[in-house]
């Protein structure tokens, strides 16, 4: 299963709004609503950001939201700040057995 | 507070083993899946083998079948990766990650770092 495709890079300056794009196949993001998105800081865990595509956990802030049309996920931020430059990753549950899950090879959001 | 505790990385030979451990508290560990993600210096995430609550069901990513066994201990609230003839490859940071409904990662741990050099 091969990774799911995402932009090495995207930047905003503060209070602008970024979209991350996460391609897959009908196999993974396209035939499930299990896209989840990761903040990861450096030399830090990732942190869950969206689940179920859309779906904010607990302290998350509402600045941050998903979507999917067919293979294609996204994670839009808005109101872009300074703590939101990290890397990115998306995530699909993939239905096989040796590939369960499949990640995006993430993107570093800068805040110019 | 849910808390991931990994231990156990460290450097080792090329056809090595180790054990990694990731002690939960905070959660009835026993009610939830497990995972072991990893992710080699400067690259992205790479899922590699999940456990259900009861160890009933178990996979593993095709690039370590056959090399590293994933297991737990409920009574002890500890999941466990067994990673053996490791490979240069396998350098990573290991990290354990608690699996909610819908297939989501909702809780990891700091992870631990195995290196695999001459």
């Amino acid at each position: 299963q091969s990774a799911l495709t995402q932009p090495p890079s995207a930047s905003g300056s503060p209070g602008q709004s970024v979209t991350i794009s996460c391609t897959g196949t009908s196999s993974d993001v396209g035939g499930y609503n299990y896209v989840s998105w990761y903040q990861q800081h450096p030399g830090k865990a990732p942190k869950l950001m969206i689940y179920e595509v859309t779906k904010r956990p607990s302290g998350v802030p509402d600045r941050f939201s998903g979507s999917k049309s067919g293979n294609t996920a996204s994670l839009t931020v808005s109101g872009l700040q300074a703590e939101d430059d990290a890397d990115y990753y998306c995530s699909s549950y993939a239905g096989s057995n040796n590939a369960r899950v499949v990640f995006g090879g993430g993107t570093k959001l800068t805040v110019l | 507070e849910v808390q991931l505790v990994e231990s156990g990385g460290g450097l080792v030979q090329p056809g090595g083993s180790l054990r990694l451990s990731c002690a939960a508290s905070g959660f009835t560990f026993s009610s939830y899946s497990m995972n072991w993600v990893r992710q080699a210096p400067g690259k992205g995430l790479e899922w590699v083998s999940y456990i259900s609550s009861s160890s009933s069901i178990i996979y593993y990513a095709d690039s370590v079948k056959g090399r590293f066994t994933i297991s737990r201990d409920n009574a002890k609230n500890s999941l466990y990766l067994q990673v053996n003839s490791l490979r240069a490859e396998d350098t990573a940071v290991y990290y354990c990650a608690r699996e909610a409904f819908g297939v989501v990662h909702d809780y990891w741990g700091q992870g631990t770092l195995v290196t695999v050099s001459s």
